[in-house]
């Protein structure tokens, strides 16, 4: 079945440093992939629909500065954490669903586990 | 605006049944999920609902009513690997998934 990997895994970092995501889709492509954020206990959030070829969409409150997204290609799309604080610390979850696919469904990246310090 | 409530926690003993149920009021309606999560672990997809009826798969099957904007999934034959949080989300108008804050699963012997 399709394939959404993301890198780092997890990644510990000093306050006011600068975190990339990468989030590949392995065996489809993917014209739009999504970005998720998870606070412990509480439900994913939303965080931007990220668009290959174009700017990203982001959701109400996210700093467009902060959370840089780049879609350069249709397998692969990065999220950049920028001046990172204490409370940027979570999980955070990409997912693609396939181009043309009736089904509509979502597949989902493992996460990347941020602290940051 | 959006909204979709599921019970926040849930019990049950292994090898029984359990109904998880969610309802949901969203702008426009294009399916539903339910997803199975693990502690500090991404979603993983058990079902998609975009008609009303009843989705069988397996020890698991899901329900959809849209015209009352509610679903329900069905575990049978518990397991205590099924002990996780399940979280039912919504496509709205916008193709956007709207989710709900999930039910914790709780297992017990």
């Amino acid at each position: 079945g399709a394939v959404v990997s993301q890198h780092p895994s997890w990644v510990i970092c000093k306050s006011g440093t600068s975190v990339k995501i990468e989030c590949r889709s392995l065996d489809f492509q993917a014209t739009t992939m999504f970005w998720y954020r998870q606070f412990p206990k509480q439900s994913l959030m939303l965080m931007a629909t990220s668009n290959e070829g174009s700017k990203a969409t982001y959701e109400q409150g996210v700093e467009k500065d902060k959370f840089l997204i780049n879609h350069a290609s249709l397998t692969l799309s990065t999220l950049t954490v920028t001046s990172a604080h204490p409370e940027d610390s979570s999980f955070y979850i990409c997912s693609a669903p396939i181009a043309g696919s009736s089904y509509n469904e979502q597949f989902f990246g493992p996460g990347t586990r941020l602290t940051v310090l | 605006g959006q909204n979709i409530d599921q019970p926040t926690e849930m019990t049950a003993t292994e090898g029984a049944i359990v109904q998880i149920n969610c309802t949901y009021q969203t702008s426009g309606f294009n399916g539903l999920f339910w997803y199975q999560q693990h502690a500090a672990e991404a979603p993983t997809f058990l079902s998609y609902n975009v008609l009303d009826g009843l989705e069988e798969k397996g020890r698991f099957s899901s329900f959809l009513s849209r015209s009352k904007g509610y679903s329900y999934l069905l575990l049978k034959e518990l397991q205590m690997k099924d002990s996780a949080s399940y979280l039912c989300a919504v496509i709205d108008s916008n193709y956007q998934l709207i989710w709900g804050a999930g039910t914790k699963l709780i297992i017990k012997p």
